[in-house]
């Protein structure tokens, strides 16, 4: 199953755009990209999920290169309430047990500053 | 109306101690799992489990044993609890994907946060 690298953390300020880049060099052909959010005190929550170019949802956008061997998640405009780790997950998404495959890494500690 | 939800929210036990967290979903997911959390913030799949199948990680000491009486609810047993088990623990759930347009997304509870004295 494919692995993750991402910065362990990173700052910003309120009102920035925020770009959080993930490596999955091993990526698989059926596999997806999805992040998570995770609040402190809180379990993680589903940010976004993609399998190449570019998915934007209310909260967010994934950009997918063609080669697929790293995806980039913008928040646009964050603020303090921002201020979470991120995860980046790859999987088949359609195998039936993926989610137990899953290898979740220790994620991305975003700081949004005033 | 809470999707996951878990208790107790903290737990504080001392060592050999047996003790249980509960975990019930209302999302009419097919699949819950547990997982631990340590300090480092690393989320480690602990089980799987639907109506069918109990998948287990092998690295689960068996002290820690799932009871799963309905499919919405999968509690977690821990027996003779020691230092290292300290952690957060995450109930979560998730539809076993069948194509279409199910993300897989998994739904987690807010957690149950053990310390082992």
């Amino acid at each position: 199953l494919a692995k993750t690298t991402q910065p362990i953390s990173m700052d910003s300020y309120e009102g920035q755009e925020v770009n959080i880049t993930c490596s999955h060099n091993n990526i698989a052909t059926n596999d997806y990209i999805t992040w998570y959010q995770q609040f402190p005190s809180q379990g993680p929550r589903f940010i976004i999920q993609g399998y190449k170019t570019k998915v934007t949802n209310e909260v967010a956008s994934l950009f997918i290169p063609a080669d697929r061997k790293s995806s980039t998640l913008s928040l646009p405009r964050v603020s303090l309430s921002d201020t979470a780790v991120y995860y980046c997950l790859v999987g088949d998404i359609y195998y039936e047990d993926s989610n137990y495959q899953l290898i979740w890494g220790a994620g991305t500690k975003l700081i949004i500053k005033p | 109306d809470t999707a996951v939800s878990q208790t107790p929210k903290y737990l504080v036990t001392q060592m050999g101690n047996d003790k249980s967290i509960k975990c019930e979903q209302n999302l009419g997911h097919d699949t819950m799992y547990w997982y631990k959390q340590d300090s480092k913030k690393f989320l480690k799949i602990m089980f799987s489990y639907n109506n069918k199948e109990l998948i287990i990680n092998e690295t689960v000491p068996n002290r820690f044993s799932p009871k799963s009486p309905d499919k919405a609810h999968l509690n977690l047993h821990i027996n003779s609890l020691e230092l290292g088990d300290s952690a957060v623990y995450f109930c979560a759930s998730s539809s076993r994907t069948s194509g279409g347009t199910n993300t897989g997304e998994l739904f987690f509870g807010e957690g149950s946060r053990l310390t082992v004295l």
